[in-house]
């Protein structure tokens, strides 16, 4: 079965920090790209950030650019987030996401984990 | 980065046909990919490029597209597919799907 699972989410407070896991299971992890994409309480979906299969191309949005960092470990069908500096508007369900080959999608999602930055 | 635009809120009664709008700059270039969220669950595909069902996904549901306007169409609602709606794109430098519509809330009446 083709599946990701998040993990590494919790409660930390403002200025903290936490890594994020995302583990893929029943397809080539290395063939793919990957991307974060977030959900606040009671909002819409918001992307986070991009990886290519490699590791070598990455983007972010603005509102993370400088203290989030994406990474993956193809060898672990692995894919992170690192979150520096977190804010209270970084609260948000985090959800991992494959990219569908060829097309423009995301076609498995995770069942995210849940980021609260409170003190 | 660019924008895409969805009515917040739609409705339909049962077994009627609903279209729930996208608009943006980004979609005369690139198609829009449509994903279904309910409550409490993780967002699923239902639509991407041209007009392409995932496996699973009801022949109800179909897409288009027609210069910066995509749309979802669902094709006699049924009570399951009271949900939020929304679109993806890539953004303006085409590098990435980094944009997402606003949603929209169907509710099937």
């Amino acid at each position: 079965e083709v599946q990701l699972v998040e993990s590494g989410g919790g409660l930390v407070q403002p200025g903290g920090s936490l890594r994020l896991s995302c583990a893929a299971s029943g397809f080539t992890f290395s063939s793919y790209e990957m991307n974060w994409v977030r959900q606040a309480p009671g909002k819409g979906l918001e992307w986070v950030s991009y990886i290519s299969s490699s590791g070598s191309t990455i983007y972010y949005a603005d509102s993370v650019k400088g203290r989030f960092t994406i990474s993956r470990d193809n060898a672990k069908n692995s894919l992170y987030l690192q979150m520096n500096s977190l804010r209270a508007e970084d609260t948000a369900v985090y959800y991992c996401a494959r990219v569908l080959i060829p097309n423009d999608a995301f076609d498995i999602w995770g069942q995210g984990t849940m980021v609260t930055v409170s003190s | 980065s660019s924008e895409l635009t969805q009515d917040p809120a739609v409705s339909v009664a049962l077994g009627q046909t609903v279209r729930i709008t996208c608009q943006g700059d980004s979609l005369r270039s690139y198609y829009a990919s449509w994903y279904q969220q309910k409550p409490g669950q993780a967002p699923v595909l239902v639509i991407y490029g041209k007009n392409n069902r995932p496996s699973g996904i009801p022949d109800r549901f179909s897409g288009s597209s027609s210069g910066n306007t995509a749309s979802l169409t669902i094709t006699g609602a049924q009570a399951e597919d009271e949900a939020d709606y929304y679109c993806n794109s890539r953004d303006s430098s085409g590098n990435h799907l980094g944009v997402f519509g606003g949603g929209t809330k169907l509710t099937v009446l």
